[in-house]
C-alpha cells in the first residue's frame, strides 16, 4: 500500500502558486519523497524528489518538514498544462537493485483560467 | 531529450490470444519497468529487469506474463494468454545506474482491450 497521503482534488488559478500537500508519517530514514504527474492518460513523469533538503528544480519546488513527516510540492506559476494528477511517492533509494514505485491515487490538479 | 517509446498505441485483442507489448528504454539506461494502469484505477507496478533478469515482480505478474530484452533496445512484455481484466493501459519505464537518483522514466503507454 502506499505510504503517502494526499487530498484527492485541488483547484488552483492560472499563474498562482499551486501547493500541493502529502503526509508521509511513517517515513524512515532512508526513504525519499518523489513526485510525479500523470497528464491525462499519458505516461506518468518524474517532477522532483528530495530526502530532507528542500529541492527545486525547473519544474518545482519541494518543500519537506523537518520531521519529513509530510511535504509540499510547489509549482510556481500554474498553467493550464499543469491540469494532471500528482503523486507523493516514498521509496528507499536503491544501491544495488531496484526498487518499484507505489503509487497511491495523487491529487488531481485542476488549474482555472 | 531522449524518451522511453512503446509501440502500438493501441492494441485490439480477443480473450485467450496472445500479445506482445514493445518499449524502446532510454539508451543508456540499465533498468526496465512495466506498469500498469486500469481505466480510473491505481498505477500497479508488474515487474522489473535488470542485467537480463528479473528483479522484482508483483502479484499481478503470474505465469502469463513474461519480460524479455530481445536485443540491445527493445524490452518487451508478452501477455501468453489474455484475459477481460487484462484491459488497461501498460507503462514501460526506465532508470539510469547512478547512486544519487534512479528516477523513472515513463513512455506513452499501449492501451490494451481484450474483448
Amino acid at each position: 500500500d502506499a505510504k503517502t497521503t494526499q487530498p484527492p482534488s485541488m483547484d488552483c488559478a492560472e499563474g498562482r502558486a499551486a501547493n500541493l500537500p502529502c503526509n508521509h508519517s511513517t517515513i524512515s530514514g532512508n526513504e525519499y519523497v518523489y513526485w510525479y504527474r500523470q497528464i491525462h492518460s499519458q505516461g506518468p513523469q518524474y517532477i522532483i524528489h528530495g530526502l530532507k533538503n528542500n529541492e527545486t528544480n525547473e519544474m518545482a519546488s519541494l518543500i519537506i518538514t523537518e520531521d519529513r513527516k509530510s511535504s509540499t510540492l510547489i509549482l510556481p506559476h500554474a498553467t493550464l498544462r499543469d491540469t494532471a494528477v500528482y503523486y507523493c511517492i516514498v521509496r528507499v533509494l536503491p544501491m544495488d537493485s531496484n526498487y518499484q514505485l507505489i503509487w497511491g491515487a495523487g491529487t488531481k490538479l485542476i488549474i482555472k483560467p | 531529450e531522449p524518451e522511453v517509446t512503446q509501440t502500438p498505441s493501441h492494441q485490439v485483442t480477443q480473450m485467450g490470444q496472445e500479445v506482445i507489448l514493445r518499449c524502446v528504454p532510454i539508451s543508456n539506461h540499465l533498468y526496465f519497468y512495466w506498469y500498469r494502469q486500469i481505466l480510473g484505477q491505481k498505477v500497479e507496478f508488474l515487474v522489473s529487469f535488470y542485467n537480463n533478469e528479473i528483479s522484482e515482480k508483483s502479484e499481478i505478474f503470474d505465469d502469463q506474463f513474461s519480460v524479455e530484452r530481445p536485443d540491445g533496445s527493445n524490452f518487451t512484455l508478452k501477455i501468453r494468454s489474455t484475459k477481460l481484466e487484462d484491459s488497461a493501459m501498460y507503462f514501460c519505464a526506465s532508470s539510469a545506474l547512478a547512486v544519487s537518483s534512479y528516477e523513472q522514466y515513463f513512455g506513452p503507454g499501449t492501451r490494451l482491450t481484450v474483448t
